[in-house]
């Protein structure tokens, strides 16, 4: 089935330093990709999305390309802030008959010190 | 515009018991999607209504289970509480059932002791 595999954490930086993400799917058709980011206590927030191949999304200063032939959506962001501290989930659309559901990654804590 | 609300936030119960929880959908969303978080995991979809009807399930047993109101207000239901359903449980709502973005709650914290 499809599933999504993403790095596994804590992620530990400095502010302004530069950051990735790594984020891997197996699907069958061409599903879309999604990030979305929760802060302690909250529910998730959607980030970016995109929708088909070679797409590029963007949010916030992040960023991340739909790449087909390596089947990666990895994040990325040039500059982070201690207020990007949180846990990220890269997920997939996974669609069958009429339903629609999400299939998210086990996610990725990141967290910047000043 | 109110986004997605769901009640309680925090919830304590037995081994054995029921809960029911609640989410308010977002205005002019008529899709309500559950999703599992256990603790230190990705959200695992449970099920989707739309319209009043199930419109897909995730691989859940039947003591979980669910309702859509027609305000498109929706419960999550389970029965015979184990510990192993200590998590948090998160309601998303769509524009219809079709790949349209989920607006997620904030969720409620279920505790099983």
């Amino acid at each position: 089935g499809n599933s999504v595999t993403q790095m596994e954490g804590p992620v530990t930086l400095s502010e302004e330093a530069f950051l990735t993400i790594n984020c891997t799917y197996t699907a069958t058709g061409y599903p879309s990709l999604f990030w979305y980011v929760q802060y302690p206590g909250e529910g998730l927030q959607l980030l970016l999305k995109a929708t088909k191949a070679d797409d590029k999304g963007s949010n916030k200063g992040f960023e991340a390309t739909y790449r087909k032939e390596t089947t990666s959506f990895h994040l990325e962001k040039g500059s982070v802030q201690v207020s990007d501290s949180a846990v990220y989930f890269c997920a997939l659309s996974d669609k069958k008959d009429s339903s629609y559901k999400l299939i998210f990654g086990s996610g990725t804590r990141l967290l910047v010190r000043p | 515009e109110t986004g997605v609300t769901q009640s309680p936030t925090h919830l304590i119960k037995t081994r054995g018991q029921q809960v029911t929880l609640r989410c308010s959908s977002q205005s002019g969303h008529n899709t309500v999607s559950w999703y599992q978080q256990a603790l230190g995991q990705g959200p695992q979809f449970i099920f989707q209504y739309y319209r009043e009807e199930e419109n897909g399930r995730g691989n859940f047993p039947p003591r979980f289970s669910g309702l859509q109101f027609p305000n498109y207000s929706s419960e999550l239901n389970v029965n015979a509480l184990e510990l192993d359903d200590s998590a948090l449980y998160l309601c998303a709502s769509s524009l219809d059932r079709n790949n349209s973005p989920l607006h997620f709650g904030n969720g409620t914290r279920l505790t099983v002791t």
